[in-house]
């Protein structure tokens, strides 16, 4: 029964070119959430995603990013002309639907974006 | 507004002896749920423990124990025992629960390093 995947590990970047990070929740989940996570930092909220609906994406900057989650396939978070400080860690976590108020989320291994 | 803040970046504690991590939160919510995470430098999210606001005891689970003082809102770890393989960063996140599916929310985290 395999977690949540996230590919690629690693991720390297010159600026101006685009990032594409891909999320697959655990069988049997329908919401996925991502997070950032800058150097020494907590993980920030970025977007909740049910398929083929965005519920959330209070946290997303309001421009270059972006993100689905298809009907079919992984949920994809997008980042367009990447610059320095766009470099982090990026985890998606997933969720069965109607979340229990004691239901963890279940995090991936993350992505590690380097910008250079 | 911090809701979820953790006051000290960095801890050292001795093989076998206990610590506490401290986490304090700030909602309007009555009902809410709060986790507390474990991320060694592999880089993985691993999920602790959990106390919801209306549990009435401490949650437990091995050597972890959460410290639950709901009137001054804090929800502090404690690790007994501490053992090398303990050494991480610390997490703790919040999610309120009257707003349906509501994501986590996450300090900035606590390193704790084990000393042999």
């Amino acid at each position: 029964n395999a977690g949540v995947m996230q590919n690629p590990r690693h991720l390297v970047r010159r600026r101006g070119q685009e990032a594409r990070l891909r999320c697959s929740p655990m069988k049997g989940h329908s919401h996925v959430y991502w997070y950032r996570q800058l150097p020494e930092e907590g993980l920030k909220f970025m977007v909740y995603l049910q398929k083929e609906n965005i519920i959330d994406e209070s946290g997303m900057p309001k421009e270059r990013f972006s993100a689905e989650f298809p009907k079919e396939g992984p949920s994809i978070l997008r980042i367009q002309q990447v610059v320095r400080g766009d470099s982090a860690a990026y985890f998606c976590a997933s969720s069965p639907p109607n979340l229990r108020s004691n239901e963890k989320l279940f995090f991936g291994s993350g992505t590690q974006l380097s910008v250079l | 507004a911090q809701k979820i803040t953790q006051t000290q970046p960095g801890m050292f504690v001795q093989e076998k002896e206990a610590v506490t991590l401290d986490c304090t939160y700030d909602t309007s919510d009555q009902s809410y749920g709060l986790f507390w995470y474990k991320q060694p430098s592999s880089g993985e999210m691993i999920f602790l423990i959990y106390q919801g606001s209306y549990d009435e005891q401490n949650a437990t689970e091995g050597r972890y124990s959460l410290n639950f003082q709901k009137a001054r809102k804090s929800a502090n770890l404690v690790i007994s025992a501490s053992q090398l393989g303990d050494s991480a960063m610390y997490f703790c996140a919040m999610r309120e629960l009257n707003s349906g599916n509501t994501p986590l929310v996450f300090g900035k985290g606590t390193r704790l390093s084990v000393i042999a």
